[in-house]
C-alpha cells in the first residue's frame, strides 16, 4: 500500500517563506503533486514533480527527491490568502496500469499578520 | 459555469435511507473519481471510472456503489446509509494522460452529507 506523512499544522507570519514536507512510501511510484484546499472548499492543483529537483510556478515551489521517497512544497512571500491546508498526493500504480493519487493527510498552514 | 458540478451540496438523512450523490462535467474528460473527506485524514478514493465501461474500486468502497451513466455524469450511492459516512464527499475529473503528465484532477465543490 502507500503512505504519506507530512505535518498537521504550521504557522508563519505575512511575508515570510515556509516549507511543508512530504515522506512517502509507496511501490510503482510515478510523481509527487500537491493540492491547495480553502475552508470548506474544493481542493485545487499546485505543482507536480515527477523527476528529481525543483520545480518554480510564481510564489510557490516544489521538490522531489526520489531516492529519499521525500519532497516538500515551499511558499514565498507569504499572503494572509495562503492560509489554507495543503496535502501532498503520490500519483503511483494501483493494478495492472490503473493509477490513482493517495493523498496525505494535510498540512494547515496559518498565516498571521 | 462551473467546470464539475455536484448535488446536492448538502444533504441530511437518516440511518438506513438510500442516498444518490451526483457528478456532472463538461471539461470533456475521460477520467472520474469519487472521494471522501473526514478530518484530519485527508482525501480518501472511493471509486473511479476511466470511461464509461471501466469501474475500479478504491481504498474504501465498502457501502459505497456508483454508476458512470455517460461521460460526463457520475452518481455515488450509498444503499443504507450509517452516521460513519456522515463526511465530506468530492467528485474530480482528469484527463487520459501517460508518460510522466500531472493527471491533474479538478474537483468539484463537494456535498456534505449528515447520517444521523
Amino acid at each position: 500500500g502507500q503512505s504519506l506523512e507530512q505535518p498537521s499544522e504550521v504557522t508563519a507570519v505575512e511575508g515570510a517563506i515556509v516549507q511543508i514536507n512530504c515522506t512517502y512510501q509507496t511501490s510503482g511510484f510515478y510523481g509527487l503533486s500537491w493540492y491547495q484546499q480553502h475552508d470548506g472548499g474544493a481542493p485545487t492543483f499546485l505543482s507536480y514533480n515527477a523527476l528529481d529537483g525543483l520545480e518554480e510556478t510564481g510564489r510557490f515551489s516544489s521538490f522531489l527527491s526520489r531516492s529519499d521517497s521525500y519532497g516538500y512544497l515551499l511558499l514565498q512571500e507569504l499572503q494572509m490568502k495562503d492560509s489554507a491546508s495543503y496535502f501532498c498526493a503520490v500519483r503511483s500504480i494501483s493494478s495492472g496500469s490503473a493509477r490513482q493519487l493517495t493523498f496525505g493527510s494535510g498540512t494547515q498552514l496559518t498565516v498571521l499578520p | 459555469d462551473a467546470d464539475v458540478t455536484q448535488t446536492p451540496r448538502n444533504r441530511i438523512t437518516k440511518t438506513g435511507k438510500r442516498i444518490m450523490l451526483e457528478c456532472s462535467q463538461t471539461k470533456g474528460h475521460d477520467r472520474m473519481y469519487w472521494y471522501r473527506q473526514d478530518p484530519g485524514l485527508g482525501l480518501r478514493l472511493i471509486y473511479y471510472s476511466f470511461d464509461v465501461k471501466d469501474i475500479n474500486k478504491g481504498e474504501i468502497s465498502d457501502g459505497y456503489s456508483v454508476s458512470r451513466q455517460a461521460q460526463a455524469k457520475f452518481s455515488l450511492s450509498l444503499e443504507s446509509a450509517i452516521p460513519n459516512q456522515t463526511a465530506l464527499y468530492f467528485c474530480a475529473t482528469s484527463d487520459r494522460s501517460g508518460g510522466l503528465s500531472t493527471d491533474t484532477q479538478y474537483f468539484g465543490p463537494g456535498t456534505r452529507l449528515t447520517v444521523l
